[in-house]
């Protein structure tokens, strides 16, 4: 079944400067990537999603790029604030099978440092 | 904006005991999850329900497992017997169809 790997466990960035986070995944058959926020003692929070359709997809300060050919896809944050420190957990999800299941990877753990 | 209730936060049960942990979903969601964090580790898919069956299981869904959804009331997993290595963060998600999926903040379950 579908493994998604999640690169960084922990990212430390100084405020103002980009993030970004790496993901790969294994089944060529997924095609929807959406990317979770989880501020401590919070429930995960739907940041942005991306499917396969495009290879790029902007929201404000948030880019995920997809690139279907190394099965790798990430989130870049630009002029990181304090606010954006979390856990941000990648997912992947064929909706295909009708099921909506996410495979998710571990977490990274970005700390903005003001 | 929607939310997706899970009630108690945590819980701590003795080994071999039923456990119930219940979700109250948005309300007008069609679809139902129940994932599971060991501490550390990955969150990692359990079941999914629909239409008040089960959809899809893993094979960490282990027979001592069942969800249900009575009468568009909570969505329950229950665990009968509890074993220690079911002790971990379940979390409880819905969605109305593949986007747009909404999780709770987890129950802690420690089973001692």
């Amino acid at each position: 079944g579908e493994k998604v790997e999640q690169h960084e466990s922990t990212l430390s960035v100084r405020e103002g400067d980009s993030a970004v986070i790496n993901c790969t995944y294994t089944d060529t058959a997924s095609s929807y990537f959406p990317w979770y926020k989880q501020e401590a003692g919070k429930s995960l929070h739907f940041v942005i999603d991306i499917r396969s359709n495009v290879d790029r997809k902007q929201s404000q300060r948030l880019t995920v790029l997809l690139d279907k050919k190394a099965k790798r896809f990430s989130l870049h944050i630009t002029a990181t604030q304090p606010e954006d420190s979390a856990i941000y957990f990648c997912a992947a999800s064929n909706p295909n099978t009708g099921n909506y299941k996410y495979v998710f990877g571990a977490g990274t753990r970005l700390k903005v440092i003001a | 904006g929607p939310k997706v209730l899970q009630i108690p936060s945590h819980q701590i049960i003795d080994m071999g005991q039923m456990v119930t942990l219940n979700c109250d979903p948005v309300s007008n969601h069609l679809y139902f999850y129940w994932y599971k964090q060991i501490l550390g580790q990955q969150m990692e898919f359990l079941v999914n329900f629909y239409n008040g069956k089960v959809m899809e299981k893993s094979k960490l869904f282990k027979d001592q497992f069942s969800v249900e959804r009575p009468d568009g009331s909570y969505f329950t997993l229950k665990i009968q017997p509890t074993a220690l290595e079911d002790s971990a963060v379940y979390f409880c998600a819905s969605s109305l169809a593949r986007r747009g999926v909404f999780f709770g903040k987890g129950t802690r379950l420690t089973v001692v």
